[in-house]
């Protein structure tokens, strides 16, 4: 089976700038996550999607957004990109809350604001 | 909402020795405690989870052992390898029909000496 993937990889954006992020999930699964990973202030979850619904949202400002489609690949979006913003941008998908819990991680994009 | 901590942010032992790593949450209504394990350059990958109604769960040389009434939580690394080298992750999560975001420490970097 298929691993989480994410795309792309890397990106290089300039502040002001807006960007959008791919993830795929494991086949069969419906719950995607995204986190946003930084040196200073480690994992720190975003959002959470379930049956294109957003479940959970994090502690971010508006300026981040997602959705998910009903194959249940999920997009994040970042408008108007601050130095700030440069991080490893993680997705986890896993089944549904009534399964296992484990959540399965994609190996990130890179995002880097100039 | 939940916090997390995390202890030591650095842990250096010498190959087979056990190491430990420490984590307390706020929110007694969290239920799931997974480990992760995050290679440098890699994703975050689940090495063991535990859930509230269980008060320790061994696999292999891993451990993770929960006290829900002071609310921490620890890994127990016994016989290490070189290989263990990472950062090592705790979180916490309140499991509900609404979903599973996972609120995490902020990271043990690990390193196993010859």
């Amino acid at each position: 089976k298929a691993g989480v993937t994410q795309t792309p990889r890397y990106l290089i954006k300039t502040r002001g700038q807006q960007v959008t992020l791919s993830c795929s999930p494991i086949s069969g699964h419906r719950s995607v996550s995204w986190y946003q990973q930084t040196p200073g202030q480690g994992l720190q979850f975003l959002f959470e999607y379930f049956s294109e619904t957003q479940r959970n949202k994090g502690n971010f400002p508006g300026r981040f957004s997602g959705r998910q489609f009903s194959n249940s690949r999920s997009e994040m979006n970042v408008s108007t990109l601050e130095l700030g913003d440069s991080a490893l941008y993680l997705c986890a998908s896993s089944l549904t809350s009534g399964g296992p819990l484990e959540q399965f991680f994609g190996p990130g994009t890179r995002l880097t604001v100039l | 909402g939940e916090n997390v901590e995390q202890h030591p942010s650095t842990l250096s032992v010498q190959e087979g020795d056990s190491a430990v790593i420490k984590c307390t949450y706020s929110d007694s209504a969290s239920n799931y405690f997974p480990w992760y394990k995050q290679e440098l350059g890699k994703r975050p990958q689940l090495i063991i989870d535990i859930r509230s109604n269980v008060g320790e769960k061994k696999d292999q040389r891993i451990a993770v052992t929960l006290n829900k009434t002071a609310k921490h939580f620890s890994l127990h690394i016994t016989e290490t390898q070189p290989e263990d080298s990472a950062v090592y992750f705790c979180a916490a999560s309140k499991v509900t029909g609404g979903g599973n975001k996972l609120t995490f420490g902020t990271g043990t970097q690990l390193k196993v000496e010859l």
